[in-house]
């Protein structure tokens, strides 16, 4: 079935490094691609969303492109900030608007 | 205002019991989800509906029945509880089931199985 990989389980950083966070997908067909956030306690936030090759989708200094060739969706960020520690989930959308989720990478930012 | 509620925040059951979890939305939406986020599986796909129609169901247990009694309501009772079935239910909604559409979560009913 349709299902995408997340590398890393937890990055840490300082303020004002750059950030990388590594999604990998595996879909039948062409689907949708998101990155959402989730804060303690709250429920998943939609961050932005490609769904077709060479789309980039981008909010709050966040952008990834979505690469059909290399089947990869990848999170940067040029400069993180203490507030933006959270967890980050890559997730696959598929054409009945079913959203299949990574496991998540929490982000750490240290001040 | 919160714009999904999700009713209680916690709860904590005993096993053979059962549970409704409730979950309205205030954003208009014709489109509604129940997902589950456990240890084991950070957040899975339980169930979609549109205008109160079931449209998918990934559960493969008859023990969790989502009930929609008007259209901005997606209520999850749960019957024979299983220590297995502690796990954060999250509801979610879109404008419609369309492709791709964008999808609001609630804050969650954290349910505990003892």
């Amino acid at each position: 079935g349709d299902s995408v990989t997340q590398t890393e389980g937890q990055v840490a950083l300082s303020e004002e490094d750059f950030l990388t966070i590594h999604c990998n997908y595996s879909a039948s067909g062409y689907p949708a691609l998101f990155w959402y956030v989730q804060y303690p306690g709250e429920g998943p936030q939609f961050l932005f969303r490609a769904s077709r090759d060479k789309e980039k989708g981008s909010s709050r200094g966040f952008e990834a492109t979505y690469d059909k060739g290399t089947t990869s969706f990848h999170l940067r960020k040029a400069s993180v900030q203490e507030s933006d520690s959270a967890v980050y989930y890559c997730a696959l959308g598929d054409s009945n608007n079913r959203i299949f989720f990574g496991d998540g990478t929490q982000l750490v930012v240290k001040p | 205002d919160p714009k999904i509620i999700q009713k209680p925040k916690y709860l904590v059951a005993v096993t053979g019991s059962e549970k409704i979890l409730i979950c309205e939305q205030y954003l208009g939406h014709n489109a509604m989800y129940w997902y589950r986020q456990s240890a084991k599986k950070p957040l899975e796909f339980m169930f979609s509906y549109s205008y109160q129609k079931l449209m998918d169901n990934q559960t493969a247990s008859s023990r969790f029945q989502p009930q929609s009694s008007k259209k901005n309501h997606l209520d999850l009772q749960i019957t024979a509880l299983k220590p297995d079935d502690s796990a954060t239910y999250f509801c979610a909604s879109s404008q419609d089931r369309v492709n791709y559409a964008e999808q609001f979560f609630g804050p969650g009913t954290r349910l505990t199985v003892l």
